[in-house]
């Protein structure tokens, strides 16, 4: 069965410096991959996806993750986080030759001090 | 395009009591899942529907749990005889019938079980 760590409960970063977020997978074959944020009151809300091709992928809100099958990685990364973006990020897996249902991380939650 | 939809969005109730919550999906959209989420912790599936059939179940769904979809629109989650156990997030989400389609999430209820 596949999961995720996502190792770093929290995250504190300034506004304007970057970021980046952790995220391992335990997969046997090639997984899809994708990167969720929720903000207080919202539902989760997907910032990329990943399921072949281009290891680096681009998403909304100027983030962006690469996938590293060497180290069974997906980390989110942004060059210079705004106050906006504080709230809860989420890494999901689910299996291309299984269910399709994803499995989540527990969360990483962003501080962004001003 | 209003999203998904989900009512109510807090529920407070003693053990025992019965709850129903209900989902809208986006109108066009085949799939619905039903996600749990708890403090701390990342959304955990429990069910989906193609349609109005109910396709598969996490075992994290008791007996004490149902879900229908009657009419491949809205759906409803029945919990009876809550225990405090089941206090949570119960996130709703749909998405088109490919599986690598994104899902759209609702706000969520919020669930209290006194």
């Amino acid at each position: 069965a596949q999961s995720v760590t996502q190792p770093d409960i929290h995250i504190t970063v300034s506004e304007g410096a970057s970021l980046e977020l952790r995220c391992n997978y335990s997969y046997g074959a090639t997984p899809y991959l994708f990167w969720y944020v929720q903000s207080p009151g919202q539902g989760l809300q997907l910032l990329l996806k990943y399921f072949s091709g281009d290891t680096l992928v681009q998403g909304i809100k100027g983030f962006e993750a690469e996938f590293k099958r060497s180290q069974s990685s997906f980390n989110l990364r942004k060059p210079s986080v705004h106050w906006s973006d504080a709230a809860e990020y989420f890494c999901a897996v689910y299996a291309s030759g299984g269910s399709y249902i994803p499995t989540f991380g527990r969360g990483t939650s962003l501080i962004v001090h001003p | 395009d209003t999203g998904v939809s989900q009512d109510p969005r807090h529920k407070i109730t003693k053990r025992g009591q019965n709850v129903t919550f209900r989902c809208d999906p986006i109108s066009e959209h085949n799939r619905l899942y039903w996600y749990r989420q708890t403090l701390g912790q990342g959304p955990e599936f429990l069910t989906y529907f193609q349609n109005e059939a109910q396709l598969e179940k996490s075992r994290l769904l008791s007996d004490r749990f149902s879900a229908e979809r009657p009419k491949g629109s809205f759906s409803t989650l029945e919990i009876q005889r809550t225990e405090q156990g089941d206090s949570a997030m119960y996130l709703c989400a749909s998405s088109s019938s490919g599986f690598t389609d994104t899902q759209y999430f609702g706000p969520g209820t919020r669930l209290t079980v006194l």
